[in-house]
């Protein structure tokens, strides 16, 4: 059964780069039926797709933050990293894996959350 | 890419159906049968309840229906019940450029 769990920093300062990984269990990361994918939601708000990794080793990044954010597979720790670089208080969000489906957000982990303040 | 628009709050009471509509463009709602919606309880995950404009996840309750025409996608609850009371969000592919486009979300509320 495929499970998702996201593991942060909780704190991170301005300026800084924000690590964020995704232990996947239940399939391995390079499958070729799931995709992978990062989603944030900040404080009160709604949702916001951020990058999404394909069996393919394609990566895709939402154009207002591709400049900064890198996806990417461990396997031999079955994880999805994300890496989100020069963060500032706009990046204050919770963090959200995903599975991804036939273009469906098909199962989430429940979410890590992440300030970033001095 | 902005956000797909949708009511900020709908409400009905026990029994009676409701539609939440999910506007967007011909770049995303209206040129891809690719449209999924999720449920989302205060402090938790979302869950997907309709995928492929019309299609239902195993487990997911038939009260729950999904469409579409155009540039709009709509999803219906029929016989709401208190457990219905969450935030939805409609997404859509939105091609290889930006993939993936959320709604702004709508509160259902149940009176």
């Amino acid at each position: 059964q495929l499970q998702l769990q996201e593991l942060g920093p909780g704190l991170v300062k301005p300026s800084e780069t924000l690590s964020l990984t995704c232990n996947v269990s239940g399939v391995s990361v390079n499958n070729n039926v799931y995709y992978w994918g990062w989603v944030r939601q900040p404080p009160g708000q709604g949702l916001e797709w951020i990058a999404a990794l394909y069996y393919s080793g394609n990566t895709y990044y939402s154009p207002s933050l591709k400049s900064r954010v890198t996806i990417a597979a461990d396997t031999s720790k079955n994880q999805i990293s994300l890496t989100l670089t020069s963060v500032t208080a706009a990046d204050t969000a919770v963090y959200y894996c995903a599975s991804l489906r036939v273009r469906t957000f098909h199962l989430w982990g429940p979410g890590t959350m992440v300030t970033v303040s001095s | 890419q902005s956000a797909l628009t949708q009511p900020a709050s709908v409400s009905g009471s026990p029994g009676q159906s409701i539609t939440i509509s999910c506007s967007g463009t011909n770049s995303d709602i209206g040129s891809y049968n690719l449209v999924s919606w999720y449920q989302q309880h205060p402090g938790k995950a979302p869950k997907v309840i309709i995928y492929d404009v019309t299609k239902r996840p195993s487990g997911v309750s038939d009260r729950f229906s999904g469409s579409k025409s155009g540039n709009t996608a709509s999803l219906t609850i029929s016989g709401l019940q208190a457990e219905d009371e969450a935030d939805y969000y409609c997404c859509s592919y939105a091609g290889s450029r930006v993939l993936y486009v959320f709604g702004t979300g709508t509160k259902v509320t149940v009176l």
